[in-house]
């Protein structure tokens, strides 16, 4: 069992938005800013979406966004196109002990 | 441009020890704040993370796997090595290496570790 919840499923048609959760606890994503997520397709390694809940790196589309409310972090995906069709995994610093936490995954499919 | 690439074997035994090798190139593990990580995955299974070590030498590890897992880094050589004790079949995962500022980014390619007798 992961540490971080996600829905195992999401889906949405092109052109749609659609958005992934990922609930922790204050430990984890409600109690520090450095929450990430990445898009995995098959076969490849994983690739950083968003970084520090919010951020996103050079060269990801602005399609792609992220936020938090408490102690859910949200992945949204805006103007849904048939490359964004993938596995996306969010993470989460969890403290000194415990560095790093993963969500189960959610593999979105654009239908 | 920033390239991390894992190397080792990728057949071992149950109870052996594993040991692979990131190789990176385009950064400095010397740069404050950065660390190199390793994350698996299980064949069909989410990520986990397994360790990392920062720039100034601290090292972090998962509580769960901590009393098998060691890892070091060789600035000069640019390299940060995993070793993983007493390998189960449970084991059998793709293993990546990743660096880390922030968020892991970029990731290695990967390698996949078979634990089978």
């Amino acid at each position: 069992q992961s540490a971080l919840t996600q829905p195992p499923s999401a889906s949405g048609s092109p052109g749609q938005s659609v958005t992934i959760s990922c609930t922790g606890t204050s430990s984890d994503v409600g109690g520090y800013n450095y929450v990430s997520w990445y898009q995995q397709h098959p076969g490849k390694a994983p690739k950083l979406m968003i970084y520090e809940v919010t951020k996103r790196p050079s060269g990801v589309p602005d399609r792609f966004s992220g936020s938090r409310s408490g102690n859910t972090a949200s992945l949204t995906v805006s103007g849904l196109q048939a490359e964004d069709e993938a596995d996306y995994y969010c993470s989460s610093y969890a403290g000194n002990y415990n560095f790093g936490v993963f969500g189960g995954g959610t593999k979105l499919t654009v239908l | 441009q920033i390239t991390l690439k894992e190397s080792g074997p990728t057949l071992v035994k149950p109870t052996q020890t594993l040991t692979l090798t990131c190789t990176f190139s385009g950064f400095s593990l010397s740069t404050g704040g950065v660390g190199v990580g390793w994350i698996r995955q299980p064949p069909g299974k989410a990520l986990e993370w397994l360790a990392l070590v920062f720039w100034d030498d601290d090292k972090r590890y998962s509580p769960s796997l901590k009393s098998r897992l060691t890892i070091t880094k060789d600035t000069s050589k640019n390299q940060v090595v995993l070793t993983m004790t007493n390998m189960d079949p449970v084991d059998t995962a793709t293993y990546y290496c990743a660096k880390w500022f922030g968020g892991f980014d970029p990731w290695g390619q990967g390698t996949l570790v078979t634990v089978s007798s």
